[in-house]
């Protein structure tokens, strides 16, 4: 099955700071998914971008499905936007979403 | 209505009791599916629903028992669990079946349900 790794596992912050996170999966997909999960564990849709590029406020997105990664933009961090994130990927002749590890985001005051 | 709900919110139960997990979706979504989620791991699937019949079974072992009644309802029923089975379980949905392109293929999470085995 396809593998999903993400990037970095860590990251602390200070409250303003630009951020990048990164994704990369191991085979062709025609879902990726990128979540936010909050403390109380609720798994936000923040992008669905199985190719291209998506804006949200402060929060974008890019995949290149040819290079097979996607990368999470964060800029002017608050500290609202802790939590994990998760990349989800599914391979075209798949059927199942596969998660990565996640990365594990502090933003301090 | 955009969104999955999921009661109870928390669950406790005693190894041979019997509970069920109940996830709803109004949003003419096709396929349901349960997750369990320990601490610090990612999601892991345990069971996929397609136009209300069972398509994927992870393996998941026979003291988790998934229904689907209907289009918009999933539940979990649980019997004697052990400790170990203690997780957020996630309800999810998704508007299509099969091998879609576009926003047919995107999952939708619910809040989840925490349940601790004792």
């Amino acid at each position: 099955g396809i593998q999903v790794e993400q990037s970095p596992p860590d990251l602390i912050l200070q409250e303003g700071a630009n951020s990048t996170l990164r994704c990369n999966f191991s085979d062709s997909v025609n879902n990726l998914q990128w979540f936010h999960q909050n403390p109380w564990g609720q798994l936000i849709n923040l992008f669905y971008i199985p190719s291209g590029t998506k804006q949200n406020g402060r929060l974008s997105a890019t995949t290149v499905a040819t290079e097979r990664y996607s990368l999470l933009y964060i800029s002017s961090s608050q500290t609202t936007d802790s939590g994990v994130y998760f990349c989800a990927a599914k391979e075209t002749s798949g059927s199942r979403l596969t998660f990565g590890e996640g990365t594990q985001l502090t933003v301090n005051p | 209505d955009t969104e999955v709900t999921q009661t109870p919110k928390h669950l406790v139960m005693g190894m041979t009791n019997k509970k069920s997990l109940k996830c709803e979706q109004h949003m003419g979504h096709r396929a349901m599916y349960w997750y369990k989620q320990k601490a610090k791991k990612p999601p892991e699937l345990m069971f996929v629903y397609s136009y209300e019949k069972l398509s994927i079974n992870e393996s998941v072992p026979s003291r988790f028992s998934p229904e689907c009644p209907n289009s918009s309802l999933l539940n979990l029923h649980l019997h004697a669990l052990q400790p170990e089975d203690s997780a957020l379980y996630l309800c999810a949905s998704r508007p299509g079946v099969g091998l879609f392109r576009g926003a047919q293929n995107e999952q939708f999470f619910g809040p989840g349900t925490r349940l601790t085995v004792l």
